[in-house]
């Protein structure tokens, strides 16, 4: 089952912050953010696993809430470059407790930074 | 050139006609996997690969049909194209087990008329 990210859209001022969730409906093993601009291939920010742990990319970091199967993308201080389309992507827990990297991807949260 | 590549990047071709698109990587990993994306669902996974010869569905594998006999190439193949099998397609890879990043290909755009 699809997660569900929240908003749909953000239309943000250049320095100002952003916060996109993700929910899922079944226990996880892992969250995966990818961003992609318009015409072009998504490209990865980040993963995180089970274990609730926060993450950090320059002034893009993200938590992973086990508890709730919950995973939230922060963007501070956020640039020009910080346009476009985000995704989540979640793999669920498996009979086997291992990973195989399927994903099961948000619809996207769609992001504009203006000057 | 390295990296990950796919072909053709455009294609339109017309209902029942058999179509593959091509993707090549240079990282030797061992993972690959074919997406396709629509507006209002996202990216959406059609088959997935661990190895040469290892290949298993993902969420809409109807309608597709994938072979990998060697670890750079994922050759995804629509036996019998049907409009709504237009899409952007983009094939990933992955060089190590389990939950860790992918890396797309540019895409191939796919308008089956």
């Amino acid at each position: 089952q699809q997660p569900v990210q929240s908003p749909q859209a953000v239309i943000l001022r250049e320095g100002e912050d952003a916060v996109i969730n993700c929910s899922s409906s079944k226990a996880l093993y892992s969250v995966h953010w990818y961003r992609q601009k318009h015409g072009e291939a998504p490209i990865f920010l980040m993963i995180l696993l089970k274990g609730g742990e926060q993450k950090g990319h320059d002034k893009i970091s993200a938590s992973f809430n086990e508890k709730k199967q919950q995973s939230s993308l922060y963007l501070t201080a956020s640039q020009l470059s910080y346009s476009g389309t985000y995704f989540c992507g979640t793999e669920p827990f498996n009979a086997g407790g291992t990973s195989y990297g399927k994903l099961t991807f948000g619809q996207g949260t769609i992001l504009t930074v203006h000057p | 050139d390295a990296g990950i590549t796919q072909s053709p990047r455009y294609k339109i071709t017309e209902t029942g006609r058999q179509v593959t698109l091509m993707c090549h990587q240079t990282w030797s990993h061992s993972y690959m996997f074919w997406y396709r994306q629509d507006l209002g669902h996202g990216l959406r996974l059609i088959y997935y690969s661990a190895a040469a010869d290892i290949t298993d569905k993902g969420e809409v594998p109807d309608g597709y049909v994938v072979s990998r006999s060697k670890t750079e190439n994922f050759p995804l193949t629509l036996e019998s194209a049907t409009r709504s099998q237009t899409s952007v397609y983009f094939c990933a890879s992955s060089g190590r087990y389990g939950a860790h990043e992918q890396y797309f290909g540019p895409g191939t755009r796919l308008t089956v008329t």
